[in-house]
């Protein structure tokens, strides 16, 4: 079955970085983007940026273009999503979710990881 | 690229039927049929419920059903029951290969 696992949450300070793992299993993990969603506090969703896991194209919010990285190792079949210059805004749930490469939705999602960031 | 418009809020009593709006522009929602919707529960991940504007994913009920008119799509809950009461995403496909959300609406059921 298909499974997303993210890494545990974090407590991070004004300026820092961050990197969240998410660890595929069940599918051809280079048949799909894999796409990362934050959602502050009692906010709406906030669709950041993707991956195609298979030749490693990106494309970025315009939002966060040059504070997020997003990348992936095949062996491991893990993703990664990497989030520099933190403030307070950053406080967020982060999910890692799939997309069948040739669609235009998001069929699994993982758990999520709190990113809380603060002085 | 800005979010997607919605409602803030809706609501309805059980058996009610509601239709969840979601406007965007011709560079989003009017450009392409990619149109999704998911449903999100208090303290929970959001699922997927509608793909491609109206098409269901296996084992989603057939009281949910989606549609669109140029720039606004739109998400209708048929026989509104207790457990559809949660938060509304609408999202698309937009232009150079990138996705925008909507707002979110969140159903209550009286």
């Amino acid at each position: 079955q298909v499974q997303l696992v993210q890494s545990g949450a974090e407590v991070k300070k004004p300026g820092a970085s961050v990197k969240v793992s998410c660890k595929a299993s069940g599918y051809n993990f280079i048949k799909y983007a894999m796409h990362w969603v934050r959602q502050a506090p009692g906010q709406r969703l906030e669709w950041m940026g993707w991956i195609n896991a298979g030749n490693g194209d990106t494309r970025y919010s315009q939002k966060f273009q040059g504070r997020v990285t997003i990348t992936r190792d095949t062996s491991a079949t893990t993703a990664y999503m990497d989030l520099s210059g933190l403030n307070s805004e950053d406080t967020a749930v982060y999910y890692c979710v799939r997309n069948e490469w040739g669609t235009c939705y998001f069929d699994y999602w993982a758990q999520g990881t709190l990113i809380t960031v603060s002085s | 690229q800005s979010a997607l418009t919605q409602p803030a809020s809706m609501s309805g009593s059980p058996g009610q039927s509601i239709t969840i709006s979601c406007t965007g522009t011709r560079s989003d929602v009017g450009a392409w049929n990619y149109v999704s919707w998911y449903q999100q529960h208090a303290g929970k991940v959001p699922k997927l419920i509608i793909y491609d504007v109206s098409k269901r994913p296996s084992g989603v009920s057939d009281r949910f059903s989606g549609s669109k008119s140029g720039n606004t799509a739109s998400l209708t809950i048929s026989g509104l029951q207790a457990g559809d009461e949660a938060d509304y995403y609408c999202n698309s496909y937009a232009r150079d290969d990138k996705y925008v959300f909507g707002t979110g609406t969140k159903v209550t059921v009286l």
